[in-house]
């Protein structure tokens, strides 16, 4: 299995909803990681985990809060999210020897209205 | 001045003809080089990596880096229509580690 899965496909939600992004992988990779998107733009990374523990935020906003509660999954929790938070949240994962590259999902394209 | 810097194109070709795409960086310390492929509206789709300097081929995909340049290039042979996409060169400075991207490239195969 050499796919990282994505669920759901598109979501929309209000500024005041809770709603949760997931992501699978099982190639044994023990770093994933979440990316951001936004249209005619290349992804900018929010959080990175190895082995589990989360080890990279790039400075993202409280109201995105990831979560991964075993090696093959991977979660972002979205909460009070703006218009502006509109975007295509991909999912990545590579092995910590990184000798294969990077496998992305297809992603989630949310949209807050 | 962006990490890595890629022309946002469009580039149009023929059908049948080398489509040749580079990046520029200025990080000495990337050591870790991709080429994704990105469909509109889909997730990044890993076309070829490489560690270090060199040429690597894989079917009508050759990628290319020169490190001493900071140069890495992708070269695709007998172009198709469903070649058409944006071209995203990435790189890392460690195995595992963050991606930095290029703003990609929008390619266009004509039939």
């Amino acid at each position: 299995d050499t796919e990282v899965t994505q669920t759901p496909k598109h979501l929309v939600m209000g500024m005041t909803n809770k709603k949760s992004l997931k992501c699978e992988q099982h190639m044994g990779h023990r770093a994933m990681y979440w990316y951001k998107q936004k249209a005619k733009k290349p992804p900018e990374l929010m959080f990175v985990y190895s082995y589990e523990k989360l080890s990279i935020n790039e400075s993202v906003p409280s109201r995105f809060s990831p979560e991964c509660p075993n090696s093959s999954l991977l979660n972002l929790h979205l909460h009070a999210l703006q218009p502006e938070d509109s975007a295509l949240y991909l999912c990545a994962s590579s092995s910590q020897g990184g000798r294969y590259g990077y496998t992305f999902g297809s992603g989630t394209r949310l949209t807050v209205v | 001045q962006k990490e890595v810097e890629q022309d946002p194109g469009p580039l149009s070709v023929p059908e049948g003809a080398i489509v040749s795409l580079n990046c520029t960086y200025s990080n000495s310390a990337f050591q870790y080089f991709m080429w994704y492929r990105q469909y509109s509206r889909k997730g990044p789709e890993l076309l070829m990596y490489t560690y270090s300097s060199g040429n690597k081929e894989d079917g009508r995909f050759t990628a290319q880096v020169d490190k001493s340049s900071k140069y890495i290039s992708l070269f695709i042979r007998d172009s198709q229509p469903s070649d058409s996409a944006t071209y995203l060169c990435a790189m890392s400075k460690a195995a595992g580690n963050k991606l930095t991207f290029g703003g990609g490239t929008r390619v266009l195969v004509k039939p």
